[in-house]
């Protein structure tokens, strides 16, 4: 079993859509939860951090629920320039395992 | 600011050859990471340096491979006789806190390609 799963996708859908990843993670000592982007043939960026209160930034929103250990991304209104591979990241001490991402296409 | 850099960008190389990627990490960060990212697929972890010191060589995927770093500044990782299993994104990272998971800042990585 991986220790970061995610559904691989693609999410096809149209400008303006809500849509939203999910994520599961093995370690229940983890300590820190991320989700990055990553454009093609690019390097991964920080998308936001997340926490157990949950948190939003602008069109994106995540929540962690450790009980579970399940992490979600939500994005409304979805642009094009939103189409990407969303990287689900947890952390323990030093070392952090990346997921194999969700892609993302928003058509016009 | 400069971010992390590495190079070269892309590098071709000939089965049973060895090859040395470079990474410059951001001026002061004290952690740095090495991952491979395979056509498709997700990041693999390879090896972690505190400093100078590899504290974590587990993601190593065989004694081909090896890495070094100058105190708190430029990692090499060395391929030896590379296959073309070799063949993917090696992607360096590096981030300011020591021994607690935070934001690590990437590279642009370097795209090996074993003929």
């Amino acid at each position: 079993r991986k220790e970061v799963e995610q559904d691989p996708g693609p999410f096809n859908v149209p400008e303006g859509a809500t849509v939203a990843f999910n994520c599961t993670y093995s370690n229940s000592a983890s300590q820190s939860f991320f989700w990055y982007r990553q454009d093609c043939r690019k390097e991964p960026k920080l998308l936001m951090s997340v926490y157990s209160s949950g948190n939003e930034d602008g069109r994106f929103t995540a929540q962690l629920n450790r009980a579970s250990q399940y992490i979600s991304l939500l994005i409304r209104d979805s642009k094009l320039s939103d189409s990407a591979t969303y990287l689900c990241v947890v952390g323990s001490s030093y070392k952090l395992i990346f997921g194999s991402g969700t892609r993302l296409l928003v058509r016009p | 600011g400069a971010g992390v850099s590495q190079s070269p960008s892309n590098k071709v190389t000939e089965k049973g050859k060895d090859v040395e990627l470079r990474c410059d990490p951001i001026s002061g960060h004290t952690a740095l990471y090495w991952y491979r990212q395979r056509l498709g697929q997700g990041l693999e972890f390879l090896i972690y340096f505190q400093g100078n010191s590899a504290p974590d060589k587990s993601g190593l995927p065989s004694d081909r491979f090896s890495a070094e770093r100058t105190g708190e500044s430029v990692s090499t990782l060395t391929i030896q006789r590379t296959q073309q299993e070799d063949s993917a994104v090696y992607l360096c990272a590096s981030d300011g806190i020591a021994g607690v998971t935070d934001t690590q800042y990437f590279g642009p990585g370097t795209r090996l390609t074993v003929l």
